[in-house]
């Protein structure tokens, strides 16, 4: 198994906190991503990063940040939590650009209140 | 742009029948297709791939063949089991930085 874990894996918060997740590979891959899964809408990309300190929006990346300081650690931040963003985390990473599969971490579930 | 359309569950089978989950997309260029399986409680797990046209990924007895000209990358089975049971996605990538494309998800439940 790619080694990828996210912490914390369960978080309850109040609407208008702030709220880091944390991503954290040994694999040494150039791509991360973060996701948000919900009923119905299956995975959408938040944000990506192409290496240290290169990130990108994804399609649902309103209330997000994200940042790269190492290229093992991927954070995603909520500036200001909605009960709009209550879900289901994953990060996932990848080798290259070049047709490579990604690579999931277990998952972290957010509930704001 | 990039989408993908995949049949709506749950879909209900018995031990030992055919499955088969559809699942069409809509790529700009030349994308690769993916089936990824997720058990209750846990990530993703990359069941399948296919590269180009005509290609067919297998795994597990499970098979998908990329088909271009009717955009389908449809998942099948000849013969399910109770371990089975999981949600199933389809997905396609482009070499834009390797970003995905997600399905909404189809559950499968199969009863002994």
């Amino acid at each position: 198994d790619a080694g990828i874990t996210q912490s914390p894996r369960h978080k309850v918060t109040e609407t208008g906190t702030p709220v880091t997740l944390r991503c954290h590979q040994t694999e040494n891959h150039r791509y991360m991503y973060w996701y948000r899964q919900d009923p119905g809408h299956g995975l959408r990309l938040i944000h990506y990063s192409y290496g240290v300190k290169d990130t990108d929006k994804g399609e649902v990346s309103d209330g997000y940040s994200v940042s790269r300081s190492k290229t093992e650690d991927f954070l995603l931040t909520l500036e200001s939590a909605t009960s709009s963003q209550t879900s289901v985390y994953f990060c996932a990473i990848s080798e290259s650009a070049d047709y490579n599969e990604q690579f999931f971490g277990p998952g972290t579930r957010l509930t704001v209140l | 742009g990039n989408s993908v359309t995949q049949m709506e569950g749950p879909v209900t089978l018995s031990e030992e029948a055919f499955l088969t989950i559809n699942c069409t997309y809509t790529a700009t260029g030349y994308p690769s297709l993916f089936w990824y399986v997720q058990y209750p409680g846990e990530g993703l797990q990359l069941l399948l791939k296919a590269t180009k046209a005509d290609d067919k990924g297998s795994n597990k007895g499970f098979e998908a063949t990329y088909r271009k000209e009717t955009t389908s990358f449809h998942l099948e089975k000849g013969s399910v089991q109770v371990s089975d049971s999981a949600v199933y996605f389809c997905a396609l990538s482009d070499r834009n930085f390797n970003k995905f494309y997600f399905g909404s998800g189809t559950k499968l439940n199969v009863k002994p």
